[in-house]
């Protein structure tokens, strides 16, 4: 039972271009929804993460854009580097005391020069 | 550098093999995280443990156990392998165990089983 779906599965962008990262969550108790990224032969690293009482939140280039009412949430990319080139991960974790995280499947993005 | 460490960095064994993976957490945090990745699932939490206790429990097989040792690092125990437990296991860790904790994850332990 995947209860964070992420998609697309893998993304190729030009430098400079938008990538956009969507996820989907069903468990209404989730209120804590972090993005991490993972270069190759790494451990994930949290990015940016948002609670659905704010509907965007930016830090530097990356973005998320939350909608409580649809449960999605999106990572966008501006001005995209090859150096974001990486697997993009959302998580989601619930309000019941616990740190625990589900994560989406990830994202493979490529920046292309 | 995350501050989290595993090892070993690879294993391979056979199978119906039992081996365990070590985790040292950052200084100062008292959660460690297991995970476990692969292509198909994605990552997968398995369990945590906070300060020495088991604090939640995930997609662990009862093949595999952990535990947390006094000086906090911990050691995750997979026993009778199968082909399909080959994957990346993460250790992460985390100040606390509430909600919304940030976890700092390791660099992996790559299994292998033939």
């Amino acid at each position: 039972q995947q209860q964070v779906k992420q998609s697309p599965q893998s993304l190729i962008v030009q430098k400079g271009g938008i990538p956009i990262i969507n996820c989907a969550y069903e468990n209404t108790a989730f209120d804590y929804f972090p993005w991490y990224q993972q270069f190759p032969g790494k451990g994930p690293a949290l990015l940016i993460a948002i609670r659905p009482d704010v509907s965007e939140k930016k830090e530097g280039r990356f973005t998320i854009s939350f909608n409580k009412s649809a449960k999605q949430f999106s990572l966008h990319i501006m001005d995209s580097q090859p150096g974001d080139s990486a697997t993009y991960f959302c998580a989601a974790s619930a309000n019941s005391g616990y740190s625990t995280l589900t994560f989406g499947k990830g994202t493979m993005l490529l920046v292309s020069p | 550098d995350s501050g989290v460490t595993q090892t070993p960095k690879h294993l391979i064994t056979a199978t119906g093999q039992r081996v365990t993976l070590r985790c040292s957490p950052r200084s100062g945090d008292l959660s460690v995280y297991w995970y476990q990745q692969s292509l198909d699932q994605g990552l997968q939490f398995l369990i945590q443990y906070y300060n020495g206790e088991e604090r939640a429990k995930g997609n662990i097989l009862e093949r595999f156990s952990a535990q947390q040792f006094p000086d906090l690092h911990s050691e995750l125990n997979l026993s009778s392998l199968e082909l399909g437990d080959s994957a990346l296991y993460f250790c992460a860790s985390s100040v606390g165990s509430g909600e919304g904790e940030t976890q700092y994850f390791g660099p992996g332990t790559r299994l292998l089983v033939l």
